[in-house]
């Protein structure tokens, strides 16, 4: 089956760092990847669609300056968390997709704990 | 706004039994509906996916069904085994993204 690598899989940083985590599909090109965040015992929270080759699209309440998206490549998208502070400590996940594809599953990866201290 | 609940934050079977999963959903006509594991520390994993003009959908020990006119789904996992013990999502996806629920935390008892 599809295999979506992100990495890293933990990150601990000093309050005001900038973290970047990168999101892989590894045999398939995926056009739109997702972002999304888990707190313990939540469901998983959209953050943004990416979308190869143009702007991410973000949901609402996400600070667009803070969360930076790229997606330059078909098989690569990343997220960096800029200035990250504690409360931005959570499990971070990405997820890779077809557009428009919701009758599609969609493929994960296996997800990136941050801590902010 | 659109809501989605799966009934039970936790629940506890002994092995060999079926365990039965609900996922209600309101304000939402979503045109199809899938299911997901998930484990401790780990991204979710796609189980099933049934169409809103389906019934029901099976793989190997695990059934799904799909009502529209209740707004509810069911997920059964039959002869379950403590390897089945984790915590499964469902969501719901139309013309927009995948909608998640909190899941529902499933401990398999030998």
């Amino acid at each position: 089956g599809a295999v979506v690598s992100q990495h890293p899989s933990w990150v601990i940083c000093k309050s005001g760092t900038s973290v970047k985590i990168e999101c892989r599909s590894l045999d398939f090109q995926a056009t739109t990847m997702f972002w999304y965040r888990q707190f313990p015992k939540q469901s998983l929270m959209l953050m943004a669609t990416s979308n190869e080759g143009s702007k991410a699209t973000y949901e609402q309440g996400v600070e667009k300056d803070k969360f930076l998206i790229n997606h330059a490549s078909l098989t690569l998208s990343t997220l960096t968390v800029t200035s990250a502070h504690p409360e931005d400590s959570s499990f971070y996940i990405c997820s890779a997709g077809w557009a428009g594809g919701s009758n599609q599953p969609q493929h994960f990866g296996d997800g990136t704990r941050l801590s902010i201290l | 706004s659109q809501k989605i609940e799966q009934n039970s934050e936790a629940l506890n079977i002994q092995e060999g039994k079926t365990a039965t999963l609900t996922c209600n959903y309101t304000n939402y006509s979503p045109a199809y509906l899938q299911w997901y594991r998930q484990d401790p520390g780990r991204g979710p994993v796609f189980l099933l996916l049934i169409r809103e003009n389906e019934k029901e959908k099976r793989k190997e020990r695990l059934k799904v069904t799909f009502d529209t006119t209740l707004k509810q789904s069911l997920f059964h996992i039959t002869a379950s085994q403590p390897a089945d013990s984790a915590t499964y999502l469902c969501a719901l996806s139309g013309n927009t993204p995948l909608v998640f629920g909190k899941g529902t935390r499933l401990s398999v008892i030998a």
